[in-house]
């Protein structure tokens, strides 16, 4: 199976930068796709093929990919911005692996 | 507005079949390139992926699953709904539906239904 590794965890201040990757064999070759979930909430799409932004997602949001790592990178982080962040790729309809094991943002 | 509302109960007894429906609103489920899905959280986990309907009526389901689950629709209702058989205690999770596009990307969830899974 096609599976993605994301950091359990990653700390930020706010204001500064937050980088969160999705690593998996080539997966630059890929569609990748970003979802936040804050506490008892549903997922919500952040970014979609890699870098594109729903029209209500801040421009503060922006994705990459390429080689074996994806990147979510959320500059000037704000308190609300903690959550959990999923990432996702489609490999096959026969994989279960579908999303990534998620990781939380916490806001310092 | 796309909308999507789970509904369902929210305890199930092992051994036996959890049901739940989706009721989509703002859009039709018989839409071209927009497939409907069931995804699932169990309690402090991640998502895991359930299975998916297509506009042609093509079901996707995950691998570690496909022997318990069938996923249907229902257009006059405009709603899909999930069956999950002989569920055990690891079956307890958050269930969302969730709009898939074309097997891409999730892009409207509903806001989840806890289920539990206790004699």
């Amino acid at each position: 199976s096609y599976v993605l590794t994301q950091p359990p965890s990653v700390s930020v201040a706010p204001g500064e930068t937050a980088k969160i990757t999705c690593g998996a064999n080539d997966i630059g070759s890929k569609s990748v796709h970003w979802y936040q979930q804050k506490a008892g909430q549903a997922p919500v799409l952040v970014i979609y093929y890699d870098s594109d932004r729903p029209s209500e997602i801040p421009e503060r949001f922006s994705g990459s990919s390429s080689g074996n790592t994806a990147t979510l990178t959320i500059s000037r982080v704000e308190a609300g911005d903690e959550a959990d962040y999923y990432c996702q790729v489609w490999y096959s309809s026969s994989d279960p692996d579908v999303f990534g094991g998620g990781t939380k943002l916490t806001v310092l | 507005q796309l909308l999507l509302q789970e509904s369902g109960p929210g305890q199930v007894k092992p051994s036996e079949t959890l049901s739940l429906d989706c009721a989509v609103s703002g859009a039709s489920i018989t839409t071209t390139n927009y497939y409907w899905a069931w995804i699932r959280q169990p309690p402090g986990k991640g998502l895991e992926w359930i299975g998916s309907i297509s506009y042609l009526q093509t079901t996707f389901y995950n691998p570690s699953l496909k022997s318990r689950v069938i996923i249907s629709k229902h257009p006059s209702k405009n709603q899909f709904s999930l069956n999950l058989s002989s569920v055990t205690a690891a079956d307890t999770a958050v269930y969302f539906c969730a709009r898939d596009y074309r097997h891409h990307y999730f892009d409207y969830w509903g806001q989840g239904n806890l289920v539990t899974v206790s004699s």
